[in-house]
């Protein structure tokens, strides 16, 4: 089954002890990205890769790192998580469209991230 | 910069009229256009896309939405709203010069029986 899958589905965490949420596709997928999702906020791209080894910021990118070192993983890593990241983090990955567009992206289910 | 907005933090209708979920974007270069939708306590669904070509674009379970490049819109719509079209829509823009996609802040749309 084509899907996209995130670990944990829920965390909560003290401030400034670090974390990493996984993301892992199974569609050969260039495209991936991180999205955090907050009430009246709508969705906000954190940080996106087009394809293995190349990665850019998205609208919100401070306060995390990621990396593409496979094609299929896309980790989210919180160095010193604070509480402004308690959030619903959504990772998705899409073929490449036009250029370096995403086309139609397939989410994971979400990560729950409290930080107290 | 780019941006996109949704106007309505709410949509109501009744089951069976249409439906008109609205969406303006900017955006330099040419535009690329998406419509999600998030049911609760689930991840997002794409629904439809414009990227060129024709101006009305038809996508899943019976949605559809218009571009109108002179007015920066991307509307969708339905014709006939069902109870299970309930949900959360948002609408996102990206353009072909930049990987970065940017969705609008979401409306509600609540169907009524």
């Amino acid at each position: 089954e084509a899907q996209v899958t995130q670990n944990p589905r829920y965390l909560i965490t003290v401030t400034g002890k670090k974390l990493t949420v996984t993301c892992s596709q199974n569609m050969n997928h260039e495209y991936m990205s991180w999205y955090r999702q907050d009430p009246g906020l709508g969705l906000r791209q954190i940080y996106y890769s087009m394809n293995v080894e190349v990665t850019d910021k998205g609208d919100v990118p401070e306060g995390y790192k990621v990396s593409r070192k496979e094609k299929r993983n896309f980790p989210l890593i919180l160095e010193s998580p604070s509480p402004n990241q308690t959030s619903l983090y959504f990772c998705a990955s899409s073929q490449s469209l036009v250029g370096t567009l995403p086309g139609e992206q397939y989410f994971g289910p979400g990560t729950r991230l409290t930080v107290t | 910069a780019q941006s996109v907005a949704q106007p309505e933090d709410q949509v109501n209708v009744a089951e069976g009229n249409p439906l008109t979920v609205k969406c303006t974007y900017s955006v330099s270069g040419n535009p690329y256009l998406f419509w999600y939708v998030q049911y609760p306590n689930r991840g997002l669904q794409f629904l439809l896309k414009y990227i060129t070509g024709d101006n009305l674009v038809k996508g899943s379970y019976g949605f559809e939405a218009e571009f109108n490049k002179s007015q920066t819109s991307f509307h969708l719509k339905k014709p006939s709203a069902l109870v299970s079209d309930s949900a959360l829509y948002f609408c996102a823009a990206g353009s072909s010069n930049t990987g970065k996609l940017i969705f609008g802040q979401g409306t509600t749309l609540q169907v009524k029986p």
